[in-house]
């Protein structure tokens, strides 16, 4: 079983759509979770982290955190084809060492 | 713009050769990990420096190999190269426990 699954897409969504973007983890002992966008051939991008059971907001950005299910989820409003990336979810379980573990990640297209 | 900056951008290798691969973060970023990426997965921490000493490293031999300096500069070091060694490799620096800030990556092939 891997550490962190993520679904390998694509997910496709129409513009305008809600994209919902899942990811498991298998390490009760994580402490903190984040989500990563990855655009073809470029590094990854932080938007955003969360910490604690709930919903997290950040612009059209939702993260969703269950730990008792050990599920992460990113929901994308209003989709725009500029979205069109792979969204990598990674965990940490020591927050005073920096080593994230990632999942493969899902590729995300949004037709316009 | 993280304000991390990577060199070189790719790399061309053969087998059994060593390489060095070099990283810059911001002032005051203190922790600095390298990753390695490989085509169509995530990155797999390598390992973690803090005030250029090793604090963390993942499962990857001792073939690999870093430094971190006091201007916050920081180098990937791997000896005797191997095919699969073959990824993009990520240097990223932390102001804080939340985040880490990528850079722009090295792509590294070996022949």
């Amino acid at each position: 079983q891997k550490e962190v699954e993520q679904n390998s897409g694509p997910l496709s969504v129409p513009e305008g759509a809600i994209a919902s973007l899942n990811c498991t983890y298998s390490d009760r002992g994580s402490q903190s979770f984040f989500w990563y966008r990855q655009y073809s051939g470029k590094s990854p991008e932080l938007i955003m982290f969360i910490y604690s059971n709930g919903d997290k907001e950040d612009g059209r950005f939702t993260a969703q955190l269950n730990k008792a299910s050990q599920y992460v989820s990113l929901l994308i409003r209003d989709s725009q084809p500029s979205d069109s990336a792979t969204y990598l979810c990674a965990v940490n379980r020591d927050t005073g060492r920096r080593a994230l573990t990632f999942g493969s990640g899902t590729r995300l297209q949004v037709q316009p | 713009e993280t304000g991390v900056t990577q060199s070189p951008t790719h790399l061309i290798k053969t087998r059994g050769q060593q390489v060095t691969l070099r990283c810059s973060s911001q002032s005051g970023h203190n922790t600095v990990s390298w990753y390695q990426q490989a085509l169509g997965q995530g990155p797999q921490f390598i390992f973690q420096y803090y005030r250029e000493e090793e604090n963390g490293r993942g499962n990857f031999p001792p073939r690999f190999s870093g430094l971190q300096f006091p201007n916050y500069s920081s180098e990937l070091n791997v000896n005797a190269l191997e095919l699969d060694d073959s990824a993009l490799y990520l240097c990223a620096s932390s102001p804080s426990a939340d985040t880490q800030y990528f850079g722009p990556g090295t792509r590294l092939t070996v022949l």
